[in-house]
């Protein structure tokens, strides 16, 4: 069964920093794109970044609203998804999905998604 | 990047009535794709590939479209379908999503 799980939310003061998490189990990660998507409550999904399979040599995409100011990684030994997240602003608040990329080729969409982590950034 | 126009942004239905909402490119894609989501829950795929249904969902749901007009179709409500419907694409970077349609059953 493939699970996809994030933890790492929480309330953070703007400018600050967090990394999340998303383990993953049941399927061979490495052979598969990871995604962030969040959602600002009560608004639409945004698409945050993808980070390639081992075949396209793990390299990673952004959208332009986070680059460069947010980063994702893999831990291909543990099946664990990050994204680092710098110099938060109030409207990075949001519930943050990670999600799998399909396996193969076109067309490309998002097969699995795990329940969510929810971060606030307050003063 | 390409926008994906939603509507309408909510659609009233009673069950058993037919039901189609659409998703309009602001340029040509060669697929799209359709989330289901309902309150507190993460999104969860519904049609993908502009016309297959994921797993377990019913067949009295239908994808369709090309270009830049895409649609999803109901063909007879139930209450359970009461959710929000977003459309994505992935045939350029950055992939996007619509702003959804609110399905509400009266």
């Amino acid at each position: 069964e493939v699970k996809l799980v994030e933890s790492g939310g929480g309330l953070v003061q703007p400018g600050g920093s967090l990394r999340l998490s998303c383990a993953t189990s049941g399927f061979t990660f490495t052979d598969y794109y990871m995604s962030w998507v969040r959602q600002p409550p009560g608004k639409a999904l945004e698409w945050l970044g993808f980070i390639r399979n081992k075949a396209n040599g793990y390299t990673t995409e952004y959208s332009a609203s986070v680059k460069g100011r947010f980063t994702i990684s893999r831990d291909n030994s543990q099946s664990i998804l990050y994204l680092q997240m710098n110099t938060l602003r109030a409207e990075d608040s949001a519930t943050y999905y990670c999600a799998r990329k399909n396996y193969g080729s076109s067309p490309y969409y998002f097969d699995y998604w795990g329940q969510g982590t929810t971060l606030t950034v307050s003063s | 990047q390409i926008v994906l126009s939603q509507s309408p942004a909510i659609l009233s239905a009673s069950p058993g009535e037919k039901v189609t909402m659409t998703c309009r490119a602001s340029s040509s894609v060669s697929y799209m794709h359709w989330y289901q989501q309902k309150p507190g829950s993460s999104p969860k795929p519904w049609i993908y590939a502009t016309s297959n249904l994921a797993s377990g969902v019913p067949a009295r749901f239908s994808g369709s479209g090309s270009g830049t007009s895409y649609s999803l179709t109901i063909s007879r409500v139930e209450a359970e379908d009461a959710a929000t419907y977003y459309c994505q694409q992935w045939s350029s970077n950055p992939l996007t999503f619509g702003a959804g349609t609110k399905l509400e059953l009266k």
